[in-house]
């Protein structure tokens, strides 16, 4: 099985800041990697797919990077609607494996 | 509006079974591959299944392997989980979600339905 490792596994950062989350995969998984924001008592909803194809109505602020086996998302300016948890998944391989969280925390 | 709706959670013994569900609508689901994730209380997400367009192409997580089954009706356009000999660490929400593109992202998910694994 692949394992995915996000780093680090919680962040406090402020409105305004620029914000990176790393995720490594145990063997390359091409660009087949997923970001997802998850937010207390709601489903995942999807941000990024492919390693950097932005979803659709996401806002720009969000970006991926990466291919092989490490992985960024980069949040370029942290609004309050963005303190959530957030999880990498590779789709190369089943089992579709999540990273453990990232949980991203007000200041 | 694409909507899943999950049914069919609730509390069961160790042993037990359970089927979930999960109707869709705002979308023909026979266009869709399909998953069901599962997320532990206060833990991280776990990918539990997939099923193909045509029931094809089945797979499964290591943990349930053998103790569910996934299935759809496209006619219905349902989703299910058949969940048997339950565990205590089955206990989670589960969560139906629609594969969006070749690139197996989840677009769209339900609202999840808690299973809770307990005498």
């Amino acid at each position: 099985d692949i394992q995915m490792t996000q780093s680090p596994s919680s962040l406090s950062a402020s409105v305004g800041d620029r914000v990176t989350i790393t995720c490594r995969a145990s063997q390359s998984i091409s660009s087949y990697l997923n970001w997802y924001q998850q937010k207390p008592g709601k489903a995942p909803k999807v941000l990024i797919y492919a390693a950097f194809s932005l979803q659709s109505g996401v806002p720009s602020r969000f970006s991926g990077s990466g291919s092989g086996t490490d992985f960024t998302l980069t949040i370029s300016s942290l609004q309050p609607e963005d303190f959530a948890t957030y999880y990498c998944q590779q789709s190369y391989s089943t089992p579709y494996t999540f990273g453990q969280g990232t949980k991203l925390e007000i200041k | 509006e694409v909507q899943l709706v999950e049914s069919g959670g609730g509390l069961v013994q160790p042993g037990g079974s359970l089927r979930l569900s999960c109707a869709a609508s705002g979308f023909t689901l026979n266009y869709y591959n399909m998953n069901w994730v599962r997320q532990a209380p206060g833990k991280g997400l776990e990918w539990v299944s997939y099923i193909s367009i045509s029931s094809s192409t089945i797979y499964y997580a290591d943990s349930v392997k053998g103790r569910f089954t996934i299935s759809r009706d496209n006619a219905k356009n349902s989703l299910y989980l058949q969940m048997n000999s339950l565990r205590d660490e089955d206990t989670a929400v589960y969560y139906c979600a629609r594969v969006s593109s070749a690139w197996y992202e989840l677009d769209y998910w339900g609202q999840g339905t808690l299973v809770t694994v307990s005498s």
